[in-house]
């Protein structure tokens, strides 16, 4: 059965950096792009980027160009994104997808992870 | 580009069937047939019901249903069941650059 796992919640100060990982298991991880999604409380979902784990290309949404750094290591079929220079209205819940093939459509979503920001 | 455009909340009776629309433009929707619909129920991650404008990934009731004219898409859930109430987001392509945007999504309560 396929499925993303999640780090766990994180509290940062304004101006640090957060480092999320999403570990996949049941299929092969260089055969699916991982996307990443975030949700602030109460608001809608907002695509953030992907990355392709096979060659490590990356793609992200031009509001997140040059802040957010999307990697993978096939070794632990695992993807990462951080995101630096942290404001409080990056406060949201973080999600990882895979997206279905040649579709832009996201089959299987990882559990989430709180990021909250607060000095 | 701006994100598609979804009612805020719908609702509908116990065995009803309620349709949520998406708007979006020529530019995504109008222009591409890969719209996505997602429920998500409160503190859970999405779930993919719909892909590629009217394809139910297996596991997915037959009640759920999309379809796309021009620049609108369009879910409808028939047979409403108390486990619907939910918020439901659309989602297209938008072109390599962008690659998708979401409405705003919709709150469907079950009377």
């Amino acid at each position: 059965q396929v499925h993303l796992v999640q780090s766990g919640t994180e509290v940062k100060k304004p101006g640090a950096s957060v480092k999320v990982s999403c570990k996949t298991s049941g299929y092969i991880f260089t055969d699916y792009y991982i996307h990443w999604f975030r949700q602030a409380p109460g608001q809608g979902l907002e695509w953030m980027g992907w990355i392709n784990p096979n060659s490590g290309d990356t793609n992200s949404a031009q509001d997140f160009q040059g802040w957010v750094t999307m990697t993978g290591d096939t070794s632990i079929s695992t993807a990462y994104m951080a995101l630096s220079r942290l404001r409080s209205d990056d406060t949201a819940v973080y999600y990882c997808a895979r997206e279905q093939t040649l579709g832009a459509a996201f089959d299987i979503w990882g559990q989430g992870t709180m990021v909250t920001v607060s000095s | 580009q701006s994100a598609l455009t979804q009612p805020a909340s719908v609702s509908g009776s116990p065995g009803q069937s309620i349709t949520i629309s998406c708007t979006g433009t020529s530019s995504d929707i109008g222009t591409y047939n890969l719209v996505s619909w997602y429920q998500q129920h409160p503190g859970k991650a999405p779930i993919l019901i719909i892909s590629e404008g009217g394809k139910r990934p297996s596991g997915v009731s037959n009640r759920f249903s999309g379809s796309k004219s021009g620049n609108t898409a369009s879910l409808t859930i028939s047979g409403l069941q108390a486990e619907d109430e939910a918020d439901y987001y659309c989602c297209s392509y938008a072109g390599s650059t962008t690659y998708v945007l979401f409405g705003g999504g919709t709150k469907l309560t079950v009377l």
